[in-house]
């Protein structure tokens, strides 16, 4: 069965560096683009990043444009977000997800909360 | 950026009451727009997909409908597991957008 399993969460300070994966089974992972999602504490959901199925497109929210690094490794089947100059506004659960053909996300992890404080 | 502006953000129901929540693009979409269920401390899980088509496993009493800018989630007859709060998806162009999302609870 699909599977995604974020890791790399923890409490980060300010302007700090943290780096998250998305570890995926059940599917040929090279065949799917991927995104990350993030939800501060008590608030809605906002697109963060995609990553093209091969790898040949990346796209970012203006909020972390510059700052987030998106990537993919085929080989270990997972995605990255590469997370730099963190700001307490980055405070939140980070998902990834898996986009199908028809740019929907059929299927997410279970989660990976972020905390940036000092 | 396309925007997405969801309605109503919360609203109370009954069990067996039919619920509609409303999603307005900002601009034309075409039917690039999806549902999403959330409950407390899990992720997201989709419900429609290409605004009308059904999720694989999504019982039926769950529907959608809409194109271009205009797009609506029906829920015919209210069940006990359906307290929950309800995201759509606009994935026409990047940056993508969600709405701010629909509370529904008793």
């Amino acid at each position: 069965q699909v599977q995604l399993v974020e890791s790399g969460g923890g409490v980060v300070q300010p302007g700090r560096s943290l780096r998250l994966s998305c570890a995926a089974s059940g599917f040929i992972f090279s065949d799917y683009g991927m995104h990350w999602v993030r939800q501060a504490p008590g608030k809605g959901l906002e697109w963060v990043a995609v990553i093209w199925y091969d790898g040949s497109n990346k796209y970012y929210a203006d909020s972390v444009k510059g700052r987030f690094s998106i990537s993919r490794d085929d080989s270990e089947n997972t995605v990255y977000l590469q997370m730099s100059s963190l700001r307490a506004e980055d405070t939140a659960v980070y998902y990834c997800a898996r986009v199908t053909a028809l740019r929907s996300f059929d299927y997410w992890g279970q989660g990976s909360l972020v905390t940036v404080s000092s | 950026d396309i925007q997405m502006t969801q309605s109503p953000s919360s609203l109370s129901a009954s069990v067996g009451d039919r619920v509609t929540v409303t999603c307005r693009a900002s601009q034309n979409i075409d039917n690039h727009l999806s549902w999403y269920q959330q409950k407390p401390g899990q992720a997201p899980k989709l419900l429609i997909h290409g605004a009308s088509r059904f999720q694989s496993g999504v019982p039926s009493r769950f529907s959608g409908s809409g194109f271009g800018t205009d797009f609506t989630l029906t829920i015919s007859s209210l069940q006990p597991e359906d307290f929950a709060t309800y995201y759509c998806l606009q994935s026409y162009s990047i940056p993508l957008a969600f709405g701010g999302g629909t509370k529904v609870d008793i």
